[in-house]
């Protein structure tokens, strides 16, 4: 069973400029996260999708930050512009239906902005 | 923000050594998870604890939760080189899971 797959693994670019990132879970898992994880710090959660609808999106900075996930299974997460304080991972994972324990974490995609 | 406190923050120890990792936590849970975290790498899950359990085995884990002092520990028994990660306790907080900051593990072979 494919696990989730998380694209790009790293990104660069300069502060102001916009970045995506694009995640695909595990088939079957309608319930998608995507969590920041700065360095040396544990994972904080920024949107939680239920197939296509954002339930919890009360940690997402939504001046800078946007997300979606149109047909309930790939998601993207935006950020335009960028900042320098933006350099962070973004860790991606997904949960079975009515199990949010069971989470499964992608590699996730690092973040550096100039 | 983030609910469990890890400690200590980072660890270093031989080969075959045990490891214990601590975690303290301010709300009641329902439950406590452990994920382990490679250099580069997402999450694993390591083990669950619910509220109403003491202790709990998973091979060489064994994890205990004091709700009471809303406190787990993590032991990781003789340990291996590729133990080194850092390890992460979890905290279901409504629907969603709160992670602690972290302890790095490093264990020399």
């Amino acid at each position: 069973e494919a696990g989730v797959v998380q694209s790009p693994r790293y990104k660069i670019i300069e502060k102001k400029q916009p970045v995506a990132f694009w995640c695909n879970p595990i088939s079957g898992h309608n319930t998608l996260y995507w969590y920041l994880q700065n360095l040396g710090q544990g994972p904080e959660l920024l949107i939680r999708y239920e197939n296509e609808e954002a339930v919890d999106d009360s940690q997402l900075p939504k001046d800078r930050f946007s997300a979606e996930r149109l047909k309930g299974v790939d998601s993207t997460l935006k950020i335009q512009p960028a900042e320098l304080g933006d350099s962070a991972v973004y860790l991606c994972a997904s949960s079975p239906p009515d199990r949010y324990n069971e989470q499964f974490f992608g590699p996730g995609t690092r973040l550096t902005v100039l | 923000s983030q609910q469990g406190e890890e400690d200590p923050q980072a660890l270093s120890i031989q080969e075959g050594e045990n490891a214990t990792m601590n975690c303290s936590y301010k709300t009641s849970i329902n439950n406590l998870q452990w994920y382990r975290q490679n250099s580069g790498r997402g999450l694993v899950h390591l083990i669950l604890i619910r509220s109403n359990e003491r202790e709990k085995h998973s091979g060489r884990l064994r994890v205990t939760l004091d709700t009471s002092k809303k406190s787990s520990s993590l032991l990781i028994t003789a340990s291996r080189a590729a133990d080194t990660a850092s390890y992460f306790c979890a905290t279901d907080g409504g629907n969603k899971l709160v992670f602690g900051a972290g302890t790095i593990l490093r264990v020399k072979s």
